[in-house]
């Protein structure tokens, strides 16, 4: 299964609203999570199954879609947030990833 | 808590043999998948393989099937990646990763981390 992210980047403001869209080659039901990735660090879970917000995660980030569909919203970007987010199928082997998004400071 | 501590960088040329480690500690061991993403440079995540130590159930993906062997000793509640021969495209940063389940009617998903293991092949 392929998962297609867009945009690969996006520069964006402080405060601004962001969306990520992942798009699957095939129908996954909701089992899909969104990863963040800081440069030299590990990814880190954000959102599960599609739309459930792993703990600890804040509230300004939210995932919604299922079978081929899904996107990544950010309410208001910090500037914690620049990184790059990943999209992750889980529906079967092999397990894939997307491109990536890198989000940079305007 | 749950920590993944991976073992340390490694330089090898190619055509030797690597084995990297993933320590893992803080709950049963025998109950939890445990996988390994690779990351080369500038590039995105690929999954290559996960465990069960449970039932020593394994899965890899197409592009490292019979190139890598995924393992596991209890003793000292480790999972291993092993290389019988690298080449310089194995050069990457590797991440070990605990496969959970995060709640009823869900898959598993990677919710735990290692830091990460680069590993360079270069002559």
């Amino acid at each position: 299964i392929q998962l297609t992210q867009s945009p690969s980047s996006l520069s964006a403001s402080v405060g601004d609203r962001v969306t990520i869209t992942c798009r699957a080659s095939q129908g996954i039901s909701t089992f899909l999570a969104w990863y963040q990735q800081k440069p030299g660090r590990a990814p880190k879970l954000l959102i599960y199954a599609a739309s459930t917000l792993q703990s600890g995660v804040p509230s300004r980030f939210s995932g919604s879609g299922s079978g081929t569909d899904f996107t990544l919203t950010i309410s208001s970007l910090q500037p914690e947030d620049f990184a790059t987010y990943y999209c992750q199928q889980v529906d079967n082997y092999p397990l894939t990833f997307g491109g990536g998004t890198k989000v940079e400071i305007k | 808590d749950v920590h993944l501590v991976q073992s340390g960088a490694e330089l090898k040329k190619p055509g030797e043999s690597l084995k990297i480690s993933c320590k893992v500690s803080g709950d049963s061991f025998s109950n939890h998948y445990i996988g390994w993403v690779r990351q080369k440079p500038g590039n995105g995540l690929e999954w290559l393989a996960v465990i069960y130590p449970g039932d020593s159930e394994t899965a890899y993906s197409p592009s490292v099937q019979g190139r890598v062997t995924i393992s596991f000793d209890r003793s000292v509640t480790s999972v291993f990646l092993h290389w019988e021969s690298l080449a310089t495209s194995d050069s990457a940063t590797y991440y070990c990763a605990r496969w959970d389940y995060l709640g009823p009617g869900t898959q598993r998903y990677f919710n735990y981390w290692g830091q990460g293991t680069l590993v360079t092949v270069s002559s």
